[in-house]
Order: structure tokens, then sequence, then C-alpha cells
């Protein structure tokens, strides 16, 4: 089975805090993907990688960064979090199929 | 602006009855197509996956696609309450040489006891 692993379930942070998000895959899967999840707006992707050391902007980029220095860690980074930041933050990884993470949710106060 | 749509819901069936979820998608060249189920507080779970035109079946599940209609759906057999949660729809669309998952913002299935 597909494991994808996030560091963090609940986390509650402080406007300007940097936040980092961790994510790790054990399936040897070349894309990773950050996305945030809403109450009526779905998923929408923020950053995603196909390759070590390369990341492409997704639909909503502003305010984040990511950072993928081995295959398996895909790490999302928030350098100064918001409140409208306040999210479920998803961690996914894909061959074919995209296996998601258990989430994490971000409170920013 | 590539989309894919979904209807909301909530969608309420008795149990033991066929629940019937829809998706359309706007990009006529989209290959691949999948359902995931979503408990409330939990992450997505990857239910079903449909590449090719027609019928496709895994246990109580069916996923339809029909590429010209530009359509996606799953049949749920025997509803259960436990079947009771939001249903998500993604296609992977491509974008300027890369491909992205676009998600539909989910259908809320409701199984009546």
């Amino acid at each position: 089975d597909v494991k994808v692993t996030q560091s963090s379930r609940y986390l509650v942070k402080r406007t300007g805090e940097k936040v980092f998000l961790e994510c790790v895959q054990d399936m040897d899967h070349e894309n990773m993907f950050w996305y945030r999840q809403d109450p009526g707006l779905g998923l929408r992707l923020i950053y995603f990688s196909y390759d070590v050391k390369m990341k492409e902007k997704g639909d909503i980029p502003e305010g984040y960064s990511v950072s993928r220095e081995k295959k398996e860690r895909f790490s999302l980074i928030l350098e100064s979090a918001s409140t409208n930041q306040t999210s479920m933050y998803l961690c996914a990884s894909s061959y074919k199929e995209l296996f998601f993470g258990e989430g994490s949710r971000l409170t920013v106060l | 602006q590539k989309e894919v749509e979904q209807n909301s819901g909530p969608l309420s069936v008795p149990e033991g009855a066929i629940a019937s979820l829809n998706c359309t998608y706007s990009d006529r060249g989209s290959q691949s197509f999948f359902w995931y189920r979503q408990y409330s507080g939990k992450s997505p779970e990857l239910i079903m996956f449909i590449y090719s035109n027609g019928d496709k079946e895994d246990g109580r599940f069916t996923a339809q696609l029909n590429k010209a209609s530009q359509y996606v759906s799953l049949l749920i057999r025997d509803s259960q309450p436990s079947d009771s949660a939001t249903y998500l729809c993604a296609v992977n669309m491509r974008f300027s040489g890369t491909y992205k998952y676009i998600f539909g913002t989910g259908t809320r299935l409701k199984v009546l006891a």
C-alpha cells in the first residue's frame, strides 16, 4: 500500500510565524503535490513537483514556497503565516493515481 | 479555464438503493479520471479510477466514462449508511506541457437507514 505521511495533523500558529509542513512518501513516486481544502472551494493546488529540486506553481502559490531535496520528501513552507492560510493542507503523491496523506489542519491566530 | 463540475448535493438515497453520482469536465483531451471518497475531517481516499470509455466495476462500485459527452459517473449499488460521505471527481488535465489533477467540489451523499 502507498503510504503518504504528513508530519503534523494539527498545528496552531500565530500571524507572522514561519510554518513548515513536511510530507514523505514511500512508493518512489516522482510526482508530489500540495493542496489546500476549504469549505465550498474544494481542493486547490498550491505547488507540485515532478522531480527532485524541481517545482511548479499551482493555482494558488502566493504566500507559499516548497522544497524537494529528496525524492521521497516534499515540504510546504509558509514564510509568514496569515489568518487566511488557516486551512486543511493535503500532500499527495502519484505515479498514475493520486494518493493523499492524512492532512494537516493549520490554524493561524 | 479547465474545470470539473459536480452537483454539491446532498444526494439522499435509502439504504439498499443505487446512488448515482455525476461529473462533467471541460478538457476534451483528458485521459485519466478518478473518484475519491472523503469522510468528514479525513483526507480523500481513492476508490475508483477509469481510463477507457465504458464501465469499470469493482465490488459495489461502477465507474462509467463517456469521453464524447465529457462526463464520468459513479454508481454505488446496495448503498449503506457507511457510504455517507463526500465524493470527489478528479480529472488529470494537461496544462502547458505538464499534467495536473483537477478536482470537482464534491457531492455529499447521505444514505438513510
